[in-house]
């Protein structure tokens, strides 16, 4: 099975901040990759699929790009309301294996 | 609105059963691939299984293979997950997903549920 990994685990930036966090997958999944948001205490909400397509809704501050085994999720200007566990997930077969988390805060 | 409510979430014994629900609403249910998506609390999230919108097609996360099964009723809108043979380690909130393709390879999940916490305890 493919496994995917996030790094880093955690970090703390100031609002701001351009933030990135890198997800990768053990073997070529292409572009089928979403990421997602998980605020305290909230259910997960989609940002962003097919690597790089955002969500209707997202804020244009969120990015994502790569392909292949190689992604990343940017958020251009980090809000206060930003705060929250990003996790990557591969969606081009079944396991559909998510990454461990990211989880950022506010500096 | 797309909604989907669970049910089912209890205290359950190791070695027990359980069934979980899911009512789906909002949007045309026979058309979807449909996740199960589990998380321990204060812990990542687990993608536990999945039903094409035919229920022709299944798959399962190595953990859970052989004791849980997943089903749908169409006619009903509604999502089920049978899980025997639990295990401490089952405990975690399961969040019923609506994927956004009807097939089985290639959609992404769009919507969630809010959860139901099944706790695996003696």
């Amino acid at each position: 099975d493919i496994q995917m990994t996030q790094s880093p685990s955690s970090l703390s930036a100031s609002v701001g901040d351009s933030v990135t966090i890198t997800c990768r997958a053990s073997q070529d999944i292409n572009n089928y990759l979403a990421w997602y948001q998980q605020k305290p205490g909230k259910v997960p909400k989609l940002l962003i699929y097919a690597a790089s397509t955002l969500e209707s809704g997202v804020p244009s501050r969120f990015s994502g790009s790569g392909s292949g085994t190689d992604f990343t999720l940017t958020v251009s200007s980090l809000q206060a309301e930003d705060v929250a566990t990003y996790y990557c997930q591969k969606y081009d077969s079944a396991p559909r294996t998510f990454g461990p988390g990211t989880k950022v805060d506010i500096k | 609105e797309v909604q989907m409510v669970e049910s089912g979430g209890v205290v359950v014994q190791p070695g027990g059963s359980l069934r979980l629900s899911c009512a789906a609403s909002g949007f045309t249910f026979d058309d979807y691939t449909m996740h199960w998506v589990r998380q321990t609390p204060g812990k990542g999230l687990e993608w536990v299984c999945l039903i094409r919108w035919d229920g022709g097609s299944t798959y399962y996360a190595d953990s859970v293979k052989g004791r849980f099964t997943i089903s749908r009723d169409n006619s009903k809108n509604s999502l089920y997950l049978q899980m025997n043979s639990l295990r401490s380690e089952d405990t975690a909130f399961y969040y019923c997903a609506k994927d956004s393709s009807g097939y089985d390879l290639g959609g992404f999940i769009d919507y969630w549920g809010q959860g139901t916490l099944v706790t695996v305890s003696s």
